[in-house]
């Protein structure tokens, strides 16, 4: 899983409950992404941060916020506004934003299982 | 939301059998991209095919693609069980990059 980090690696959560969700990265990576990932489904962005202090909204972020005080660290809040948050969620690098240079590939972290209690 | 499309859902070969997986997109991209994805854990970067290109190798992976079509295929040749795992394809599309809902590959020993 190249140089991410997630933890924890299971997380449950109480009704009402905000949990943080850790991610760091020590690729010295500039771009980082949150993904959301529901059984038989692909990858949905959630938010991601091109450089440090900025983030982006992706296609799923009510319910979820970040930040990206670090280069090396971008935490996910999963809020109690998010009412179906059960999913595996994927941390993910690139040295760039997508498109942007010819390294374009995306370095995932091993993942954060997230249940509802 | 989703870009693209893989086919099929499941598949389940003996050891030593190729497996061919397809990828349909809707739009333009820049490039296509195949990650594996063993259970419970990160998905791991297989190979990038640009939009220029039609066909690329890496050891027994074969990805080819066809831009009219807005298609893609892995083949991967030789399986071994250690291939067992999901894979999915994944566009880049100004700048942003989509992901289908992956085909479940089984390789039976």
């Amino acid at each position: 899983d190249g140089g991410i980090t997630q933890s924890p690696k299971y997380l449950f959560r109480k009704e009402g409950q905000n949990v943080t969700l850790s991610c760091e990265q020590n690729l010295n990576h500039d771009a980082m992404y949150w993904y959301r990932q529901d059984p038989g489904q692909g990858l949905r962005l959630i938010y991601y941060s091109q450089i440090v202090n900025d983030f982006q909204k992706g296609d799923i972020a009510e319910g979820y916020s970040v930040s990206r005080e670090k280069k090396e660290s971008f935490p996910l809040t999963v809020t109690s506004a998010q009412k179906n948050p059960t999913a595996f969620y994927l941390c993910a690098s690139s040295p760039e934003r997508q498109g942007t240079t010819t390294n374009e590939k995306l370095f995932f972290g091993s993942g954060t299982q997230l249940s509802v209690l | 939301s989703q870009q693209g499309e893989e086919d099929p859902q499941a598949l389940s070969i003996q050891e030593g059998e190729n497996a061919t997986m397809n990828c349909s997109y809707k739009t333009s991209i820049n490039n296509l991209q195949w990650y594996r994805q063993n259970s419970g854990r990160g998905l791991v970067h297989l190979i990038l095919i640009r939009s220029n290109e039609r066909e690329k190798h890496s050891g027994r992976l074969r990805v080819t693609l066809d831009t009219s079509k807005k298609s893609s295929s892995l083949l991967i040749t030789a399986s071994r069980a250690a291939d067992t795992a999901s894979y999915f394809c994944a566009t880049v599309e100004n700048n942003d990059m989509r992901f289908g809902a992956g085909t479940r590959l089984t390789v039976k020993p």
